[in-house]
């Protein structure tokens, strides 16, 4: 069964610093989503994407954070100045369309983010 | 604000019995409602949907129903095993296929032997 891939599983960065966390969403796939989960809270969504643009975002998604799609593969979160409170887990999250039914969202394991 | 409440409590539940989950929601009208099952260090992973017109729904050992008047969604495994022992949020949704997910905490369920 196709998956959602994320690299790295785990990232350590020193605050201030830029992190780039990849994604590599089922091939077929249209929408495209990046969520955050704080250690022992609940996962929060951060943006989604669509036909080449941000389609919606949260509160959280500030702007620190961008995303891209550079190629027709791989989707992008990158966070310019890291700070202690970005520490989490990030989900990258694809879906696709059939139709007007609406379809489920497929999540990666998530990278580890670690702000030092 | 919309408003998302989950068992807060850890359900403990014996091998073979039925657990069962509550979600219930507030100041939203979902369109429909999402169960996904989250295993410690990875991604929530998809279960069953539900749409606001059924009231209930069945796939192998587990079962959702959807109260829109009482804004409340049930979440039922039967013969619960071990490997049943995960957290499992709900997300009710509004609206067209784009939509972001909007997760509830969870609920911790331990199915002992």
């Amino acid at each position: 069964e196709p998956e959602v891939t994320q690299t790295p599983s785990h990232q350590v960065t020193q605050m201030g610093q830029e992190v780039i966390l990849r994604c590599v969403p089922i091939s077929n796939h249209l929408y495209f989503y990046w969520y955050r989960q704080i250690l022992g809270q609940k996962v929060e969504f951060l943006v989604s994407f669509y036909n080449n643009e941000i389609s919606e975002k949260s509160e959280i998604f500030d702007d620190q954070f961008s995303v891209e799609r550079p190629d027709g593969s791989n989707f992008t979160l990158k966070i310019r100045s890291t700070k202690l409170e970005d520490s989490a887990m990030y989900f990258c999250a694809s879906k696709g369309i059939t139709g007007n039914s609406n379809q489920p969202q497929h999540f990666g394991d998530g990278t580890r983010l670690s702000i030092l | 604000s919309q408003k998302i409440e989950q068992n807060s409590e850890a359900l403990n539940i014996q091998e073979g019995k039925t657990a069962t989950l509550t979600c219930n929601y507030t100041n939203y009208s979902p369109a429909y409602l999402q169960w996904y099952r989250q295993d410690p260090g990875r991604g929530p992973v998809f279960l069953l949907l539900i749409r606001e017109n059924e009231k209930e729904k069945r796939k192998e050992r587990l079962k959702v129903t959807f109260d829109t008047t009482l804004k409340q969604s049930l979440f039922h495994i039967t013969a619960s095993q071990p490997a049943d022992s995960a957290t499992y949020l709900c997300a009710p949704t509004q609206g067209n296929s784009g939509y972001a997910l909007n997760f509830g905490k969870g609920t911790s369920l331990l199915v002992t032997p």
